[in-house]
């Protein structure tokens, strides 16, 4: 089974504080992506990455960076957290193919708050 | 990029009935595709359904697509508890990433 794994379920950060968000997928994808979910407003795509070192932005980029060194490893970074960043962040994967998108596999979701 | 918008946004049945949710959009798509949430957890992939394709099904669910209408539905048949969860339709609408964008979900409650 792939599995996606996001290295904290939960964290408590400080406005101005540098935060790192750390998503692992164990498949080979090429595709991983960076959700934002809050209520009302369902998923927003912040980056997502077809491959190592490459990055797009998604719908929602600003305040947040990403970083790509290897395949299994996608990493979302807030420069300087604010509170409006106090969130649930989902990672997902899923393999390139040429027929269009294919399943998503998400990871287990990082609330994020900050204070 | 477009988003799908799901109707109802919540809805609350009885153990055994069948729950039908939609999902409406505005512009083509290349796939749709359904997805489960329970509370405070990931997102599980349920069904993908091309833009060529009518009708899928996988156990207890059924997905229409009416690409005319730019709509597609999700049935689940004789619900159960463990059914209770967020269900949200995704599109893909082509080009040259393979991200997907979300609707914002049917709260589904199954009362026992």
């Amino acid at each position: 089974d792939v599995k996606v794994t996001q290295s904290s379920r939960y964290l408590v950060k400080r406005t101005g504080e540098k935060v790192f968000l750390e998503c692992v997928q164990d498949m080979d994808h090429e595709n991983m992506f960076w959700y934002r979910q809050d209520p009302g407003l369902g998923l927003r795509l912040i980056y997502f990455s077809y491959d190592v070192k490459m990055k797009e932005k998604g719908d929602i980029p600003e305040g947040y960076s990403v970083s790509r060194e290897k395949k299994e490893r996608f990493s979302l970074i807030l420069e300087s957290a604010s509170t409006n960043q106090t969130s649930m962040y989902l990672c997902a994967s899923s393999l390139r193919s040429g027929a269009g998108a294919g399943e998503l596999f998400f990871g287990e979701g990082s609330r994020l708050t900050v204070l | 990029s477009q988003q799908g918008e799901e109707d109802p946004q919540a809805l609350s049945i009885q153990e055994g009935e069948n729950a039908t949710m939609n999902c409406s959009y505005k512009t083509s798509i290349n796939n749709l595709q359904w997805y489960r949430q329970n509370s405070g957890r990931g997102l599980v992939h349920l069904i993908l359904i091309r833009s060529n394709e009518r009708e899928k099904h996988s156990g207890r669910l059924r997905v229409t697509l009416d690409t005319s209408k730019k709509s597609s539905s999700l049935l689940i048949t004789a619900s159960r508890a463990a059914d209770t969860a967020s269900y949200f339709c995704a599109l893909y609408s082509g080009g040259g990433a393979d991200g997907l964008t979300f609707g914002k979900g049917t709260h589904l409650i199954i009362q026992p």
